[in-house]
């Protein structure tokens, strides 16, 4: 069954401090993977589409890494902001030519000043 | 920065009544997709809509939803007959291409089923 597990659940960090959220999945074979960021009440935003052949994708202090063999990602936050304070979520898309994107629950981080 | 908007932001509705919830999506793009989370739990795909129909739907898209795209700028997800379990928040979203395209999120409606 495809799926898309995320760790951890949820994370408190302090203002300034880096942090690293993890992706699972067992979606196979997939055509891409997205971070999304999604604040309280909001819509999700993207922040990284990752092909299978990328390892590594950035945007800003977002950097995104993909490991197709093991079938892990990692979304790594520099220097943290309040305004990280989010639920990050790890989306995988099958195959190509599908809509079907699945999601996993998310991560919620919470930064500290 | 354009963006894709959604009305209403809530809405509540007697189980059995029928619900449009609306979107515009942004103006230039031509794939559309409706999603649904129920709180606390993951986002789940919904439908896909591109050249006037319908070009994916998932197992909850049954025979109680439909969509349209009434004119060039509004897209709808109609729900017949609504049910408690349709409670939800559902999102659109819009797109510029397929692959390799990142999904512009509406910031949803909370559909209430009382």
């Amino acid at each position: 069954k495809n799926q898309v597990e995320q760790s951890p659940q949820s994370l408190i960090i302090l203002e300034g401090k880096n942090c690293t959220l993890q992706c699972n999945y067992t979606v196979s074979p997939f055509s891409n993977l997205r971070w999304y960021k999604q604040d309280t009440g909001r819509g999700p935003v993207s922040l990284t589409i990752m092909t299978f052949s990328e390892n590594t994708k950035s945007n800003g202090r977002y950097t995104a890494t993909l490991d197709a063999d093991t079938k892990q990602s990692s979304l790594h936050i520099t220097a943290s902001q309040l305004s990280d304070s989010a639920s990050y979520i790890c989306v995988v898309s099958p195959l190509s030519g599908t809509y079907k994107y699945i999601f996993g629950t998310g991560t919620r981080l919470k930064v500290l000043a | 920065e354009p963006e894709v908007t959604q009305t209403p932001s809530h809405q509540v509705t007697q189980m059995g009544q029928e619900v449009i919830l609306r979107c515009v999506p942004i103006s230039n793009h031509l794939y559309f997709y409706w999603y649904r989370q129920i709180l606390g739990q993951k986002v789940e795909f919904l439908v896909s809509f591109y050249n006037n129909e319908i070009s994916e739907k998932s197992e909850i898209f049954d025979d109680q939803f439909s969509v349209e795209r009434p004119d060039g700028s509004n897209f709808t997800l109609k729900i017949r007959s609504t049910k408690l379990e349709d409670s939800a928040m559902y999102f659109c979203a819009s797109s510029g291409g397929r692959e390799g395209q990142p999904q512009h999120f509406g910031d949803g409606t909370r559909l209430s089923i009382l």
